[in-house]
């Protein structure tokens, strides 16, 4: 019953390095979504998608680009790092529209 | 523009007391109005959620105050206890707009035994 996991948990990148975050859930939910938290800000909204093969930009996808190439999975790549990006990344699921989330638990990021 | 707004941003509260954290919002689209509770270094955890269609929902000590009149909704938490230590974040969405949602900037609560 592993809901929604996100790999890796903790990762230091220099500036201008790249990488993908990896989210997988095994709820068969329809909808995911990343969110970056920030203190002070909240939870802010990246990217989603709606089903396998859509991807549609959230409040702030500046430097960031996903695929859902598969239903369980929901790739967020940072194509070349900076230090704004410093966060900790949430992905999310949900069964459908009107449904609450669930969370993965987290990917801190470091960009020095 | 900080779509849903959350207050206060700390809250210390003694043991069996009641928590209330408040939101506000602007677009009347919104139709769903979920609580997660989060731990430091976990995810955010559904609480409770509500519906514009009822005034109140409650389950066990937490319940959800809504005002479709003057936009806002409230958590109330009562007989707080140390474990309810946590950061709060109201959140808000629309079917209409994909199932996003719209976080509050959070509150931290911290219950004094």
């Amino acid at each position: 019953n592993a809901g929604v996991t996100q790999t890796p948990k903790f990762r230091v990148l220099k500036t201008g390095q790249s990488m993908t975050l990896l989210c997988a859930q095994d709820m068969n939910h329809e909808y995911m979504y990343w969110y970056r938290q920030d203190p002070g800000m909240g939870l802010r909204l990246i990217h989603y998608s709606v089903g396998e093969g859509t991807t549609a930009k959230g409040e702030v996808p500046d430097g960031y680009n996903v695929s859902r190439l598969k239903k369980q999975n929901f790739l967020l790549g940072l194509e070349s790092a900076a230090p704004s990006q410093t966060s900790v990344y949430f992905c999310a699921s949900s069964l459908a529209g009107g449904y609450g989330y669930t969370f993965g638990s987290g990917t801190r990021l470091t960009v020095v | 523009q900080q779509q849903v707004k959350q207050s206060p941003q700390s809250l210390i509260v003694q043991k069996g007391g009641i928590s209330i954290i408040n939101c506000a919002y602007e677009n009347t689209a919104f139709d769903y109005f979920p609580w997660y509770q989060q731990f430091p270094g976990k995810g955010p955890a559904l609480l409770i959620a509500i519906r514009p269609d009822v005034s109140e929902k409650k389950e066990g000590r937490f319940t959800i105050s809504f005002n479709k009149s003057a936009k806002q909704f409230s958590l109330h938490i009562m007989d707080s206890q140390p474990g309810d230590s946590a950061t709060y974040f109201c959140a808000a969405s629309s079917m209409e707009s994909g199932n996003q949602f719209y976080f509050g900037t959070g509150t931290s609560l911290t219950v004094i035994p």
